[in-house]
């Protein structure tokens, strides 16, 4: 069965400090990868996806990810962050069909 | 465009007692699914629908049961709730396997 882990439970930056989320998962054929965020008191909403072509992606609101296939890893990064940026950020893999697996979250803190 | 839509926003249950969910989706979508938010779990996906008239078990299904007798809306029912079904309740739907789901604002449940 897949599963997908994610490096940290909660991380605490300060504006304007760049942000490397972590994300891996378990299964060894192809794959496609997410990220989502969810904003206190919203919905999870897309950040990106990939599924095929150049494993760096570029998502919205700046953000973008770079699966590493080697490593089964799909980090997602951003230079610097806003205050705004503040949420929790989901890592999703979806495989042949199969339902979306969802890691457990990494909810971020920025401090202004 | 209102997209996914899941009513109640909130509820509060004694434990033993039944209530349905209601999720609606004015998107066309073939899929639904119904997934739990618990803390540090991400979400965990409880039922789905891949089509009117049809359901299927997701990771989680015990005390849940789902009806799709609408293309657009999806029901979880519990029969007989417990506290260990409280929790944030998102549904979400998608025209397709491997593409991007769309999430509702959730229902925030709490069992007593």
């Amino acid at each position: 069965a897949q599963s997908v882990s994610q490096h940290n439970h909660h991380v605490i930056l300060s504006e304007a400090a760049s942000l490397e989320l972590g994300c891996n998962y378990s299964y060894g054929g192809t794959v496609n990868l997410f990220w989502y965020v969810q904003y206190p008191g919203q919905h999870l909403q897309l950040l990106l996806k990939y599924f095929s072509g150049d494993p760096l992606v570029k998502g919205i609101k700046g953000f973008e990810a770079e699966f590493i296939k080697s490593k089964f890893s799909f980090n997602l990064r951003k230079p610097s962050v806003q205050w705004s940026d503040t949420a929790e950020y989901f890592c999703a893999v979806n495989a042949n069909g199969q339902n979306f697996v969802f890691g457990p979250g990494t909810r971020l803190s920025v401090l202004p | 465009n209102a997209g996914v839509t899941q009513t109640p926003k909130f509820r509060v249950l004694k434990t033993g007692q039944s209530m349905t969910l209601l999720c609606a989706q004015d998107m066309n979508h073939e899929y639904m699914y119904w997934y739990r938010q618990d803390p540090g779990m991400g979400l965990r996906l409880i039922h789905y629908s891949v089509g009117e008239g049809t359901t299927a078990k997701g990771e989680v299904p015990d005390g849940y049961n789902v009806s799709r007798l609408k293309k657009q809306n999806f029901l979880l029912g519990l029969e007989s709730a417990a506290p260990s079904q409280t929790s944030v309740y998102f549904c979400a739907s998608t025209d397709n396997w491997v593409q991007p789901q769309h999430f509702g604002d959730g229902t925030r449940l709490s069992i007593l």
